[in-house]
């Protein structure tokens, strides 16, 4: 099949600055979301979920925004550090319980 | 808690033999295990959901007898590409479900490197 994303979107911020990754997802009947970030040679590791009956929902210096009418996800870092640097992939859960992930975005923190 | 294991972290064979990767969860039952597919700068795509006891599920364009899979415990799935290809070559990452949580949590493995000579 053809290859996609072969070029990784990429955000790049000064250490301390806020980020915010966006992410569209395709199916309107998804109603659980996760963020995971990536690091190089690494699985996926969970940061934080939000299930469809909320907009937001916030950790630890991470936020996720739902908007489900645009089908629309965000995750926001404060004060971002040198060891945010990674990968970050949304994924939503299908009514099969199946994950779809997002293309993934590459975060680079610059000190 | 919650942590999968996967074995071996990375493998080179050569084109034609057959490799076996393993996916175990290590302190908590997993019913249900997903096998996934990274290519390099792309993003996980899901090959197969794997259920303890059952044939597994493959998602459309996987070829079933190239990438075998055996649940055969619930705290082990194993993942096996048969005559191995160049193809092949990827970032092979499997998750598990714990049987105790809510139905969406899933738990991943530090993935198994493929490279195929």
């Amino acid at each position: 099949g053809e290859s996609v994303g072969l070029h990784l979107p990429t955000l790049s911020v000064q250490e301390g600055d806020n980020s915010i990754i966006n992410c569209a997802y395709s199916n309107s009947a998804s109603d659980y979301f996760i963020w995971y970030k990536q690091e190089s040679g690494k699985g996926p590791q969970f940061i934080i979920d939000i299930r469809s009956n909320m907009d937001k929902r916030q950790g630890q210096r991470v936020t996720v925004l739902l908007n489900k009418t645009v089908k629309h996800l965000s995750l926001q870092i404060a004060a971002t550090q040198p060891g945010d640097s990674a990968v970050y992939f949304c994924a939503e859960s299908l009514p099969s319980e199946k994950l779809v992930f997002g293309k993934g975005m590459k975060l680079t923190v610059n000190p | 808690g919650a942590v999968v294991s996967q074995h071996p972290s990375w493998v080179i064979c050569k084109s034609g033999t057959s490799v076996k990767i393993e996916c175990r969860s290590l302190d908590f039952q997993a019913t249900t295990m997903f096998w996934y597919r990274q290519f390099p700068k792309q993003s996980l795509m899901l090959m197969a959901t794997s259920n303890e006891g059952s044939k597994a599920t493959y998602e459309q364009g996987v070829e079933k007898d190239k990438f075998l899979i055996n649940h055969a415990s619930l705290t082990l799935s194993t993942l096996t590409v048969t005559s191995a290809h160049p193809e092949d070559s990827s970032f092979y990452i499997c998750s598990a479900r714990d049987r105790r949580d809510r139905a969406y949590e899933q738990y991943f493995g530090p993935g198994t490197r493929l490279t195929v000579t």
